[in-house]
């Protein structure tokens, strides 16, 4: 079945700091791949997504790109804000039957303090 | 702007009552999703709509319900409570399948 696999948290950061979550999956097929946050108290919003091999999904300085041959979708982002404080989901969607639901994995939290 | 809203936000429950946690998106979606959220873990599929009148199970449907009876609404319906409920309830929506899944901002509930 499919599964997908992050960095344990939780991650702390000062501000200013380079930021990875690693991200690995395994799937049938070509799955689709997701990046979602949730802020505190609030629900789960896309951040980026990348449909194929070699895809760059980026948004509000965060970036991700689709590496089929490592399985891998590590997000990154150069210079983190307070703001970015938040948990951080990595997803695939795989085609086929199952394809109407996302496939989590636990979450990374990261606090970025001043 | 409303997207996805579900209601209750909190709610406490006694071990053996019952519940519908409310959900209703106003976007034209076709396919609902309800999931579930517990300490430290991704989102678990409880059951998914594909359009009025269909449902079908996720991953962990076992004491839950719903139904879908218009293209907006999509209740989740819990009739025995129990203490491994205990979880953050998400409605979400999409388009259509493998298009972007929007959801709504969640649903505490404890169950005692």
């Amino acid at each position: 079945g499919n599964s997908v696999t992050q960095m344990e948290g939780p991650v702390t950061l000062s501000e200013e700091a380079f930021l990875t979550i690693n991200c690995t999956y395994t799937a049938t097929g070509y799955p689709s791949l997701f990046w979602y946050v949730q802020y505190p108290g609030e629900g789960l919003q896309l951040l980026l997504k990348a449909t194929k091999a070699d895809d760059k999904g980026s948004n509000k300085g965060f970036e991700a790109t689709y590496r089929k041959e490592t399985t891998s979708f590590h997000l990154e982002k150069g210079s983190v804000q307070v703001s970015d404080s938040a948990v951080y989901f990595c997803a695939l969607s795989s085609p086929g039957a199952g394809s109407y639901q996302l496939t989590f994995g636990k979450g990374t939290k990261l606090s970025v303090i001043p | 702007n409303a997207g996805v809203t579900q209601t209750p936000k909190f709610r406490i429950l006694k071990i053996g009552q019952s519940m519908t946690l409310q959900c209703t998106q106003d976007m034209n979606h076709n396919y609902m999703y309800w999931y579930r959220q517990d300490p430290g873990m991704g989102l678990k599929l409880i059951y998914y709509s594909v359009g009025a009148g269909i449902t079908d199970k996720g991953e962990v449907p076992n004491g839950y319900n719903v139904s879908r009876s218009t293209t907006e609404d999509f209740p989740l319906r819990l009739e025995l409570a129990a203490p491994s409920q205990t979880s953050v309830y998400f409605c979400a929506s999409s388009q259509d399948r493998g298009n972007t899944i929007y959801f709504g901002e969640g649903s505490w509930l404890t169950v005692v």
